[in-house]
């Protein structure tokens, strides 16, 4: 599995848009990037996956350049229930055994 | 009811207990997992299963022991525990496919404590 590395935390206020960069710079040619977000005491939830430059869902867009070697989430005008921890894996295809890493923990500040 | 289910959602049990852990799966799909997640730790796999055949098994202690009857159905035996394992135990399901890595639906998670 490619190693990632992702910042320990970060605080945004309310409205903003929040920008979370991951590194990947062993990422493997058949790897995608997958994030995941997750409360206290629940199970973390899937948010957005790509290969490449841009994906966009209704809830977040995630930008991977060329080189694939890093990726940013983006989460547009974030609210409080936006507070999180944030992880960022690069998946194998057919893998089925995720590293989950430290994660990003996401403040939203009112 | 929908998506991944687990039961109990709480777990208190001694050191000579056995319980169960619980989970099930209504999403159709053919694969299971058993992650550890200690307080402010990175989650852990434990167990997969594909097709209800174990293929992961990450270094588990033996008092862990894990079932999967069906491709809906997971549970986690619990036995002479020790108190390091007080966790919050997530159940996972997925789709196996060889066309790209699938993601990941989580349940709710069962708090254990052991005392």
């Amino acid at each position: 599995l490619a190693k990632t590395t992702q910042p320990i935390s970060m605080d945004s206020y309310e409205g903003q848009e929040v920008n979370i960069t991951c590194s990947h710079n062993n990422i493997a040619t058949n790897d995608y990037i997958t994030w995941y977000q997750q409360f206290p005491s629940q199970g973390p939830r899937f948010i957005i996956q790509g290969y490449k430059t841009k994906v966009t869902n209704e809830v977040a867009s995630l930008f991977i350049p060329a080189d694939r070697k890093s990726s940013t989430l983006s989460l547009p005008r974030v609210s409080l229930s936006d507070t999180a921890v944030y992880y960022c894996l690069a998946l194998q295809t057919g893998a089925n055994n995720l590293f989950f890493g430290t994660g990003t923990r996401l403040t939203i500040i009112p | 009811e929908t998506g991944v289910t687990q039961t109990p959602r709480h777990l208190v049990m001694g050191m000579t207990n056995k319980k169960s852990l619980k989970c099930e799966q209504h999403l159709g799909h053919n694969a299971m997992y058993w992650y550890k997640q200690s307080a402010k730790k990175p989650l852990e796999l434990m167990f997969v299963y594909n097709f209800k055949e174990q293929t992961e098994n990450n270094s588990v202690p033996s008092r862990f022991s894990p079932e999967c009857p069906n491709s809906s159905h997971l549970f986690l035996h619990l036995h002479t525990l020790q108190p390091e394992d007080s966790a919050l135990y997530l159940c996972a399901s997925s789709q196996m496919g060889r066309e790209g890595p699938r993601e990941q639906y989580f349940g709710p998670g069962t708090r254990l404590t052991v005392t």
